[in-house]
């Protein structure tokens, strides 16, 4: 059973514009979550993180929302450019109780410029 | 920096023959893992491993095994191919119990 979802498999967007990529989870005993981004041909590179104490984290360009209590996060990108066009995965974990990630199945980004 | 490499980025192997897939991480990571990519599915871990010698089944075991002999290498092993096993196979690799998991580029395996 799929405990990360993401239910759009696809995203356009104009250049400049905000993106934003949607992920919900069901297991409430999450407590970090994280985005990757993966270009075809290429294995998924880490983009940034959100531990469960916070509801927010920003790092230049892109920032993570976790509301916990919908068990649902979200990625910003803002301002979109054209290098984000890419396949983008959310995945989450139980820090500390051991090494698996659970991760989406993706949502493919598309910006035109 | 952080580097995971896959010894093959594509492979075309028969159905029935045994393939092995091989991952190194340089980091002295202590934890590893492999993963298929499947359109729609998103990542599936097949195996991982927290230490030499010690391995846990992922999600979608079955068809596979894992080896990790040394720290820094772990390989995936398909004992006997078959079409289903077509995929994008990653490895990635991760240290202790807080962090990302760093991944490799990729084998894309083809299985006639």
């Amino acid at each position: 059973d799929q405990q990360v979802k993401q239910n759009s498999p696809s995203l356009s967007v104009q250049e400049g514009r905000i993106s934003i990529l949607n992920c919900d989870y069901t297991n409430s005993m999450f407590d970090y979550f994280l985005w990757y981004k993966k270009y075809p041909a290429e294995g998924p590179t880490f983009l940034i993180s959100i531990s469960s104490i916070k509801d927010k984290n920003e790092d230049g360009r892109f920032t993570v929302f976790l509301n916990k209590s919908a068990k649902h996060l979200s990625l910003h990108i803002v301002p979109s450019q054209p290098g984000d066009s890419a396949v983008y995965f959310c995945a989450a974990s139980r820090r500390g109780t051991g090494n698996q990630f659970y991760f989406g199945t993706g949502t493919s980004l598309t910006v035109i410029p | 920096d952080v580097k995971v490499t896959q010894s093959s980025r594509y492979l075309v192997k028969r159905t029935g023959e045994k393939v092995f897939l091989e991952c190194v991480q340089d980091m002295d990571h202590e934890n590893m893992f492999w993963y298929r990519q499947d359109p729609g599915l998103g990542l599936r871990l097949i195996y991982f491993s927290y230490d030499v010698k010690m391995k846990e089944k992922g999600d979608i075991p079955e068809g596979y095994s894992v080896s990790r002999e040394k720290k820094e290498r772990f390989s995936l092993i398909l004992e006997s191919a078959s079409t289903n096993q077509t995929s994008m196979y990653l490895c990635a690799s991760k240290a202790g119990r807080e962090g990302t998991q760093y991944f490799g580029p990729g084998t894309r395996l083809l299985v006639l």
